[in-house]
């Protein structure tokens, strides 16, 4: 079955980077996007960005534009997801998703909780 | 971006009752509409994608409808299991946004 197992918990201080893996399993891993999504603590759902396992292609919110980097490892069906500069409103957990060309946004990660705190 | 409006934020309802939910599009995005459920400490699980169908697993007391820039999620007999936060979802354009959540509380 399709599971994405996702990186563990990180804390962070500001100004650092965190970067996030999500391992992907169950699945052509190169024949799926890869979406990234966020939720701060009692909050709703923020998209991030999409990778393309196949050519790597990537696309990002324009609010992360310029900190965000999503890249992927077709040898270990690995997609990461780097954010730099990171500032208190960064707390949030990321999820990884299996993105499908009608489904879209289908199957989850469990989530990484990132802590951003001095 | 397409602005996603869910109404109402959250409801109270009992085991049993139909429950509706519904989604405002801030321009007609056709039938590109997901529905995922979310229960607390969990990672959302998609229900309805195109707006009407459902996705493997899903039981047939949810329903979806909707084009253009109204839909509704319908689940038919509430169970306890169904208790959760409601998100609905574009997939017509980037970015992807998603509806502010609608929680699904006991009454």
């Amino acid at each position: 079955q399709v599971q994405l197992v996702q990186s563990g918990a990180e804390v962070k201080k500001p100004g650092a980077s965190v970067k996030v893996s999500c391992k992907a399993s169950g699945y052509t891993f190169t024949s799926y996007y890869m979406h990234w999504v966020r939720q701060a603590p009692g909050q709703g759902l923020e998209w991030m960005g999409i990778i393309s396992p196949g050519g790597g292609s990537t696309r990002y919110a324009q609010k992360f534009q310029g900190r965000v980097t999503m890249t992927r490892d077709t040898s270990t069906s690995t997609g990461h997801m780097e954010l730099i500069n990171l500032r208190s409103e960064d707390t949030a957990v990321y999820y990884c998703a299996r993105g499908h060309d009608y489904r879209d946004i289908e199957y989850w990660g469990q989530g990484t909780l990132v802590t951003v705190s001095s | 971006d397409i602005q996603m409006t869910q109404s109402p934020s959250s409801l109270s309802a009992s085991v049993g009752d139909r429950v509706t939910i519904t989604c405002r599009a801030s321009q007609s995005i056709s039938g590109y509409v997901n529905w995922y459920h979310q229960q607390p400490g969990k990672a959302p699980k998609l229900l309805i994608y195109g707006a009407s169908t459902l996705h493997g697993g899903v039981p047939s007391r949810f329903s979806g409808s909707g084009s253009g820039t109204d839909f509704t999620l319908t689940i038919s007999s509430l169970q306890f299991e169904d208790f959760a936060t409601y998100y609905c979802q574009q997939s017509y354009n980037f970015p992807r946004t998603f509806g502010q959540g609608t929680k699904v509380e006991i009454k």
